[in-house]
């Protein structure tokens, strides 16, 4: 078990720009959740996968943002046209599925992103 | 729109004293229960889950679960300064605000 992986730790960019983050979760963990976590705030739910398909997405996600995980492995969120409210602390975490109850989430170390 | 309200504090406990967390959620046929614990800095840590109606406990700490209320709450006994940090609500995958925990040596 080596953990959820996150890449980049840190990203810095130009307003207008694009930029895409990678999470490897835990091998077994079906499940894959994206969210986003400013200072004093709770993680925003941005949307979960469970294998390959997207189960669940915010409806306070622009379309700007877009999140694939095409083998049901490693998992990709792209933003596009970044903008100043975008610099945040993006979390990804991934959990076994199973059963009709949620399982616990383990959380990477997260893409601190910072819009310039 | 599913949501978790925690009360953001800080909530300040002196050492040794018992610390008390509460969280409300509003999807009835929520299951799930989770509690994390996230250091300034740090990612968020899962403490307890809990899944029935009534009290579960694990070590220093209890989760409590009203399911017809909708209340959840945490529970920690023997308050150490090393559990100064803020604490997360969570009824999947919504996470409340968090409540900011100070333990005073």
């Amino acid at each position: 078990d080596t953990g959820v992986s996150q890449d980049p730790r840190h990203k810095i960019t130009k307003r207008g720009q694009n930029v895409t983050f990678r999470c490897d979760p835990i091998s077994e963990h079906n499940r894959l959740y994206w969210y986003r976590q400013t200072l004093g705030q709770g993680p925003e739910f941005l949307t979960y996968f469970q294998n390959e398909a997207q189960l669940e997405k915010s409806r306070l996600l622009s379309d700007r943002f877009s999140a694939e995980r095409p083998k049901g492995s490693f998992s990709t969120l792209e933003i596009q046209r970044t903008e100043q409210g975008d610099s945040a602390m993006y979390l990804c975490a991934s959990s076994p599925a199973g059963g009709p109850s949620n399982q616990p989430q383990h959380f990477g170390d997260g893409t601190r992103l910072s819009i310039l | 729109q599913k949501e978790v309200e925690q009360n953001s504090g800080p909530l300040s406990v002196p050492e040794g004293a018992i610390a008390s967390l509460n969280c409300t959620y509003s999807d009835r046929g929520s299951q799930s229960f989770f509690w994390y614990r996230q250091y300034s800095g740090k990612s968020p840590e899962l403490i307890m889950f809990i899944y029935s109606n009534g009290d579960k406990e694990d070590g220093r700490f209890t989760a409590q679960l009203n399911k017809a209320s909708q209340y959840v709450s945490l529970l920690i006994r023997d308050s150490q300064p090393s559990d100064s940090a803020t604490y997360l609500c969570a009824v999947n995958p919504i996470f409340g605000t968090g409540t900011r925990l100070k333990v005073l040596a």
